[in-house]
């Protein structure tokens, strides 16, 4: 079943902060966090697992809330590389698969 | 090694074609996925593979058929094909830790496929 994320889009200039979210309507084992820029594969950002655990990128920070079974994403001091369709991407604690959300395109201009 | 290598990069193909798409990792991984993405959507899952045996197989049609001839290469067959089978196939690859959860995916650059 696929999460849900919002906002499908947001504009930002340069510094500015963005957050995404991604909600799940099923008990998660594990969120995922991933980027894709056009033309291209998409590229792990982080990945947070039931009990705490986190895992990925230095400059690019995430929360799980296991209760309310959602994630979210923070863009701090949002950077041009920044651009992209972020995806969130969740996996039930009963179904070892990966579903992906719709995903939100971030555009930072200078 | 950090890639994921997936061939050919393009394909054109009419419905009554048979071709295949290939994928391979060097990573050590004893996952590997699987990915349809249309345009300006999320990949969706197709086939899982563990340890060079199918896991999962989301419902996909048998003109798709997967291959895990060992633990470093992922085939797709197709035949038979419709226009609206035309997408970007993506394959990944992940560790297997704790269990069958899924890893980090590492993503090949995909094979765009088109059917005419």
């Amino acid at each position: 079943q696929q999460p849900v994320q919002s906002p499908q889009a947001v504009i930002l200039r340069e510094g500015e902060d963005a957050v995404i979210n991604c909600s799940s309507s099923k008990a998660l084992y594990s969120v995922h966090w991933y980027r894709q820029k056009h033309g291209e594969a998409p590229v792990f950002l982080m990945i947070l697992l039931k009990g705490g655990e986190q895992k990925g990128h230095d400059k690019i920070s995430a929360s799980f809330n296991e209760k309310k079974q959602q994630s979210s994403l923070y863009l701090t001091a949002s950077q041009l590389s920044y651009s992209g369709t972020y995806f969130c991407g969740t996996e039930g604690v009963y179904d070892y698969k990966l579903s992906f959300g719709a995903g939100t395109t971030v555009t930072v201009r200078a | 090694d950090t890639e994921v290598t997936q061939t050919p990069k393009h394909l054109v193909m009419g419905m009554t074609n048979k071709k295949s798409l290939k994928c391979e990792q060097h990573m050590g991984h004893r996952a590997m996925y699987w990915y349809k993405q249309k345009a300006k959507k999320p990949p969706e899952l197709m086939f899982v593979y563990s340890y060079e045996k199918l896991s999962i197989n989301e419902s996909v049609p048998s003109r798709f058929s997967p291959e895990c001839p060992n633990s470093s290469l992922l085939n797709l067959h197709l035949h038979a094909l419709q226009p609206e089978d035309s997408a970007l196939y993506l394959c990944a690859s992940s560790q297997i830790s704790r269990g069958h959860n899924t890893g980090e995916l590492f993503f090949g650059e995909g094979s765009r496929l088109t059917v005419l």
